[in-house]
């Protein structure tokens, strides 16, 4: 089992419906992530929460929302998606100082097996 | 050019072999190398974590960096059937941002 958890793990939902993605961290991080993986296409990145802040939003449509409560859980919310947005999403944790030298790996969770019908 | 370059394979091998998976990557100013592993329905795994260049190694696995030529790789030797797996390389720069720039994997398959 990871240091991040990722609830549900397989999710069926219609074009009409409002859902969450449940992501939580007991690594003791304080940057969490979200990245959309598509079948024979490399990781997109979402979005980025550091110290709870939003420093990242690479172009998502609004259909997605994301919210960071604190360090350890993130939630992805949905609505009105399409069926092109079925994908596996992944929550990652990494611990980074403030634009420090250090650079901290990327720890994943099992992410969320996403079909949009 | 993409910023990484990796071949998605797959690549089949006959278990006890010698694997070498590659990556490319055009900004010089990477400085941290990971690799990751992924089993099917799961999350990427790190598996190996170097700075600059030079090898590193754990077990049957070594990570190696060639800055100059802008590339890396990762060596498993004895390979086996569990080592099946798709292998994501990613890297990041010193003091610019912290988020990691994938590839697009490497699917691997150790036949028995």
């Amino acid at each position: 089992e990871t240091g991040v958890t990722q609830t549900p793990r397989h999710l069926v939902m219609g074009m009409t419906n409002k859902k969450s993605l449940k992501c939580e961290q007991h690594l003791g991080h304080n940057a969490m992530y979200w990245y959309k993986q598509s079948a024979k296409k490399p990781l997109e990145l979402m979005f980025v929460y550091n110290f709870k802040e939003q420093t990242e939003n690479n172009s998502v449509p609004s259909r997605f929302s994301p919210e960071c409560p604190n360090s350890s859980h993130l939630f992805l919310h949905l609505h009105t998606l399409q069926p092109e947005d079925s994908a596996l999403y992944l929550c990652a944790s990494s611990h980074e100082g403030q634009r420090s030298s250090y650079n901290s790996p990327l720890h994943f969770g099992n992410g969320t097996r996403l079909t949009v019908t | 050019q993409k910023e990484v370059e990796q071949d998605p394979g797959p690549l089949s091998v006959p278990e006890g072999a010698i694997v070498s998976l590659n990556c490319t990557y055009s900004n010089s100013a990477f400085q941290y190398f990971m690799w990751y592993r992924q089993y099917s329905r799961k999350g990427p795994e790190l598996l190996m974590y170097t700075y600059s260049s030079g090898n590193k190694e754990d077990g049957r696995f070594t990570a190696q960096v060639d800055k100059s030529s802008k590339y890396i790789s990762l060596f498993i030797r004895d390979s086996q059937p569990s080592d099946s797996a798709t292998y994501l390389c990613a890297m990041t720069s010193a003091g610019g941002s912290y988020i990691p720039t994938f590839g697009r994997g490497t699917s691997l398959i150790v036949h028995p």
